[in-house]
């Protein structure tokens, strides 16, 4: 079975432009996660989708980050306009119903932004 | 809301000496407590989990873990560092459905 696919991998854009990154779980997973990770803050958790629906955003940083799970297959992460700050590796995990279940990570999208 | 602090963000071992990762959790409900692992460039991979069954958990490449109540803590120890085992691990909570992660501990193994 294949593993949660993230990308891109690396993405390098310019201070004001849109960046979208995209999460496929793992096929049967209930619950989709967001988290960026940075050395300054650590993992963090921006957002989390049950069958589809968002279920807590309130670790989304600020109205230039929103995230979509138009089915059970695909999520998108958007930033729009991007900063220096956003800079950070974001992974996105997917897991099943049970909250004893492990989450399976991606691994990861590191976006630099100049 | 659940919570869980690591301490020590770099532990550095020899190779073949104990390796003890400290972690202590904050909930007000029975907490599901879990140890992952990230190597360089990778996402995070689960070691173990406790999920209120057995207080002792074995997990994957040697590591173990000690639920302890009275002490509200989770740590992680591995009787005998491996080279391979130098990596970054995170403890983690989750009591509702999501799941938060401590600041991470780098362990570093000295040949």
């Amino acid at each position: 079975d294949a593993g949660v696919i993230q990308s891109p991998r690396h993405e390098v854009t310019e201070m004001g432009q849109e960046v979208t990154l995209r999460c496929k779980p793992i096929s049967g997973h209930d619950y989709l996660f967001w988290y960026r990770q940075t050395m300054m803050r650590g993992l963090e958790l921006l957002i989390y989708f049950n069958n589809n629906v968002p279920i807590d955003d309130s670790g989304m940083p600020e109205d230039r980050f929103s995230a979509k799970m138009p089915n059970a297959s695909f999520s998108t992460l958007k930033i729009q306009p991007s900063e220096p700050r956003d800079s950070a590796v974001y992974f996105c995990a997917s897991r099943r119903r049970t909250n004893t279940g492990e989450l399976f990570f991606g691994e990861g999208s590191r976006l630099t932004v100049l | 809301a659940q919570s869980v602090t690591q301490l020590g963000s770099h532990v550095s071992v020899s190779e073949g000496a104990l390796v003890l990762l400290r972690c202590n959790y904050s909930s007000s409900v029975p907490p599901y407590l879990f140890w992952y692992v990230q190597y360089p460039n990778q996402g995070l991979q689960l070691l173990l989990k406790y999920t209120s069954a057995a207080t002792l958990v074995k997990g994957i490449n040697g590591f173990e873990a000690e639920f302890k109540k009275s002490e509200t803590s989770f740590h992680l120890t591995k009787p005998s560092a491996h080279m391979s085992d130098a990596a970054e691990y995170f403890c983690a909570v989750s009591v509702s459905n999501d799941m938060r992660f401590g600041a991470g501990t780098r362990l570093t193994v000295k040949p």
